[in-house]
């Protein structure tokens, strides 16, 4: 089946410093990926929705300056959160849809970045 | 109000126990609902996936719709300690796939 592949699995780093998170979809073309954000024991929030060849569109709320995405291919999208502090550590979940897929099975879901920022 | 409303729980059941997971919604737009399984510190699983009101089994794991009073259900029989894991409902319209979250139940099945 479809497999989504993120990296690295976790992250620690200083504050100020940026981190860039990659998402592939490993057997299938995805002309869309999404970002998520889950804090613990809450669910996962949307960010962003990652458009292959265009801008990404942000949810209400999310910085797309601080949050920088780039859907360079059909197979990775890339977020960069651009000087960290300590408020975005959390978890960060990419997600792709594979548009050849008959049974219209909506996401399949990385593994998921932890990011700490000290 | 959130449009996925999901009680967090925790959920404690021994070993074997029947398992009712509850989700309620308020969007009448949607169209598709999901029960996605979480471990701990890894990407949602996909468990069980429905197009609008009914039922749906596979193996030990029943889905529910019911779209008159926007509930959606999950059933889980002979519950196992593999089981243990923080369970989120999910609906979309159908339109952008734009997945809506509850906020998840977590559940603890016990020796």
């Amino acid at each position: 089946g479809a497999v989504v592949s993120q990296h690295p699995s976790w992250v620690i780093c200083k504050s100020g410093t940026s981190v860039k998170i990659e998402c592939r979809s490993l057997d299938f073309q995805a002309t869309t990926m999404f970002w998520y954000r889950q804090f613990p024991k809450q669910s996962l929030m949307l960010m962003a929705t990652s458009n292959e060849g265009s801008k990404a569109t942000y949810e209400q709320g999310v910085e797309k300056d601080k949050f920088l995405i780039n859907h360079a291919s059909l197979t990775l999208s890339t977020l960069t959160v651009t000087s960290a502090h300590p408020e975005d550590s959390s978890f960060y979940i990419c997600s792709a849809r594979d548009p050849l897929d008959r049974s219209n099975q909506p996401q399949h879901f990385g593994d998921g970045t932890r990011l700490s920022i000290l | 109000q959130k449009e996925v409303e999901q009680d967090p729980g925790p959920l404690s059941v021994p070993e074997g126990a029947i398992v009712s997971l509850n989700c309620t919604y308020s969007n009448s737009a949607f169209q598709y609902f999901m029960w996605y399984r979480q471990y701990s510190r890894k990407g949602p699983e996909l468990l069980m996936y429905t197009y609008s009101s009914g039922n749906k089994e596979d193996g030990r794991f029943t889905a529910q719709v019911d779209k008159s009073s926007k509930y959606i259900s999950l059933f889980i029989r002979d519950s196992q300690p593999s089981d243990s894991a923080t369970y989120l409902c999910a609906s979309f319209t159908g339109g952008g796939n734009k997945l809506t979250f509850g906020t998840g139940t977590q559940l603890k099945v016990e020796l």
